[in-house]
């Protein structure tokens, strides 16, 4: 089966520091997509990074940045420079499934950024 | 930018109701899904849809129907509400293809008591 796992419940880290928050997952396709998706206390859920398997190259946008080991299944997502705004929940989530679009989510990690 | 709409932020039902959570998208995207997110959970699938009058189960779709009559819109129905099913829910949608992400309306909390 598909899966995406988060094991870090919660993580904290001082405003201006670098915090990297886990993603593994399990798949047997070849080519698929893989996204980090925040949601702030607001609720909405916005995208905040994807990153392509074939592709070598980490993505990155702006202080956010992927660690992505396609032969460990792992995608990993830093983030430099904390805000305070960067609080929020943070979802790694794939289409996982060839031929459909049924993303499936990690259980989520809850990040705080410390003043 | 893309715009999906929860009819409702906050509902609370009582048991045995039928629930109607509505959602609509304005830029004419082929799929919808119905997710609802528990603490400890994350985000599980109840229903999508890729088309209209199409639909799919995803991972938890017991208890719950949807429709889609009209390709904005995207409607989840709980027949007989249970306290079960007391969460937030979230629609989403996304253009395809795979490299698309997924768009998000604002959320429902949903009380069942």
């Amino acid at each position: 089966a598909q899966t995406v796992t988060q094991s870090q419940p919660e993580m904290s880290v001082q405003e201006a520091e670098t915090v990297t928050l886990s993603c593994t997952y399990d798949t047997s396709e070849s080519n698929y997509y893989l996204f980090w998706y925040k949601q702030p206390p607001s609720r909405q859920m916005i995208l905040v990074i994807r990153q392509e398997a074939y592709k070598q190259q980490n993505a990155t946008e702006n202080r956010f940045s992927v660690n992505f080991q396609k032969a460990a299944k792992s995608f990993s997502l830093k983030i430099s420079d904390s805000q305070l705004g960067d609080t929020a929940m943070y979802f790694c989530a794939s289409p996982l499934e060839s031929g459909t679009y049924k993303y499936i989510f990690g259980t989520g990690t809850r990040l705080k950024v410390l003043a | 930018d893309v715009k999906v709409t929860q009819s409702s932020r906050y509902l609370v039902k009582r048991t045995g109701e039928k629930v109607f959570l509505e959602c609509v998208q304005d830029m004419d995207h082929e799929n919808m899904f119905w997710y609802r997110q528990d603490p400890g959970l994350g985000l599980r699938l109840i229903y999508f849809s890729y088309d209209v009058k199409m639909k799919e189960k995803g991972d938890i779709p017991e208890g719950y129907s949807v429709s889609r009559e009209k390709k904005e819109r995207f409607s989840l129905i709980l027949e007989s509400a249970s306290t079960n099913q007391t969460s937030m829910y979230l629609c989403a949608t996304t253009p395809g293809p795979k490299n698309s992400p997924l768009h998000f309306g604002n959320g429902t909390r949903l009380t069942v008591t």
